[in-house]
């Protein structure tokens, strides 16, 4: 079974700034990798998918990057509306398939 | 347009029987994975398993396999979770989501168990 580990578990960023938020799996899944944001109340939004494909009707400051077992999210300018927890997750050969435990961005 | 519409909140028992639902639309629901996740209260995501409508091939995450069960009813796109024997750990908010990567996502159905 393959873990996923982000980090950090928090992140606080001026608006403006640059996020980066990393993931990890414990093999290597080359780019089968999403990156997902959760706001209070609602339900996941998939941001990104192939580890760097943007996902219909994501801003550009959004930004994956990675392959093998080493990913990270960038958020290229920090926007109020982006406090949420980001989430990784692995989709590599057949399922099971696993989440990491989730990334807290908050706006200084 | 794709939707995924879940069933309702539940309040059930401990030692309850239980099946939620997702009916989906605007595709063609056969060929494509629909999976469900729990959240738990102020917790992250928890993947727990998967089914490819096509074919019914179902997966599930050892932490889940033998407590749930997923399955699809094709004649009504619509997928199902049940457990036959709930517990209070078994409170939490679940999602079903269409896809390996989850590119479309129900609204979540909330099951409270409670004596």
């Amino acid at each position: 079974e393959i873990v996923m580990t982000q980090s950090p578990a928090t992140l606080s960023v001026s608006p403006g700034e640059r996020a980066t938020l990393s993931c990890r799996a414990s093999q290597s899944i080359t780019t089968y990798l999403a990156w997902f944001q959760q706001k209070p109340g609602q339900a996941p939004r998939l941001l990104i998918y192939s580890a760097s494909t943007r996902a219909t009707g994501i801003p550009a400051r959004f930004s994956g990057s990675g392959s093998g077992t080493e990913f990270t999210l960038t958020i290229s300018s920090l926007q109020s509306d982006d406090s949420a927890v980001y989430y990784c997750q692995h989709y590599s050969n057949w399922p099971p398939w696993a989440f990491g435990q989730g990334t807290k961005v908050e706006i200084k | 347009e794709v939707q995924l519409v879940q069933s309702g909140a539940e309040v059930k028992k401990p030692g309850e029987s239980l099946k939620i639902s997702c009916k989906v639309s605007g595709y063609d629901f056969t060929t494509h994975w629909i999976g469900w996740v729990r959240q738990m209260s102020g917790k992250g995501l928890e993947w727990m398993g998967i089914v490819y409508v096509g074919d019914g091939d179902t997966r599930y995450s050892p932490s889940f396999q033998g407590h749930v069960t997923i399955s699809a009813d094709r004649s009504i796109n619509t997928v199902y979770l049940q457990w036959s024997t709930l517990k209070a750990s078994d409170t939490a908010l679940y999602f079903c989501a269409r896809n390996s990567y989850f590119d479309y996502w129900g609204q979540g159905t909330l099951v409270t168990v409670t004596s």
